[in-house]
């Protein structure tokens, strides 16, 4: 079968750094991308890794292994914007599959 | 430039009717797809359109339809409504079948 593992929920203080961590075991794999989606709305795309390494886009860094089927989202001087639920979607066969979403709750 | 945009917003049916959805890609993306959205769960794929044709299609039952028009824009059908097809109805549009997906605000549909 295929599946995405990433924690349901994590909680972080404002200004920290938060690590989210994506396992997966899919048939085919082209790349991992991570969404964030606020209560009710649309998923929007963070970052995308196909190969391995760290990807940087401001705040946000993303790091894939192939070789460990893992990948982690990595968010800096965390703000209260940042509350929302974060996934990890697999590029596989054309298709993206995702993971059941982080939660990432944000105390002052 | 607009967006993904996604009509109706928000729908109620009952079980057993059917529902149309429908969706417009971002200008110059000429791929849409399809996701159902549970309450508290990731994003489930439905099927994927491109060039007017249905190319890829996840683990969904016939009463799931959809349509590419040449405009690009898509709908998706669904018959025989259940309890259980409530869900929010994300559309995804590309540039091509393997770019990234930028995806609609949804449909919010609910069964009674």
């Amino acid at each position: 079968g295929q599946s995405l593992e990433q924690p349901s929920e994590v909680t972080a203080v404002e200004g920290a750094i938060v690590q989210i961590n994506c396992t997966y075991q899919t048939s085919g794999f082209y790349g991992l991308s991570w969404y964030q989606q606020h209560d009710g709305g649309a998923p929007t795309f963070l970052s995308y890794n196909a190969l391995d390494g760290l990807e940087e886009t401001g705040r946000f860094s993303s790091f894939l292994s192939r070789s460990d089927s893992y990948g982690y989202l990595l968010l800096q001087e965390l703000q209260m914007k940042d509350s929302a639920s974060y996934f990890c979607a697999v590029e596989s066969n054309y298709q993206l599959i995702w993971g059941a979403g982080t939660k990432l709750i944000i105390k002052p | 430039d607009a967006g993904v945009t996604q009509s109706p917003t928000h729908l109620i049916k009952t079980r057993g009717q059917q529902v149309t959805l429908r969706c417009s890609p971002k200008s110059g993306h000429d791929t849409v797809s399809w996701y159902q959205q549970a309450l508290g769960q990731g994003p489930q794929f439905i099927f994927q359109y491109y060039e007017e044709e249905e190319r890829q299609r996840g683990n969904f039952p016939d009463r799931f339809s959809g349509h590419q028009f040449p405009n690009y824009s898509s709908e998706l059908n669904v018959n025989a409504l259940l309890l259980g097809d409530s869900a929010l109805y994300l559309c995804a549009s590309s540039a091509s079948i393997t770019d990234t997906q930028y995806f609609g605000p949804g449909t919010r549909l609910t069964v009674l």
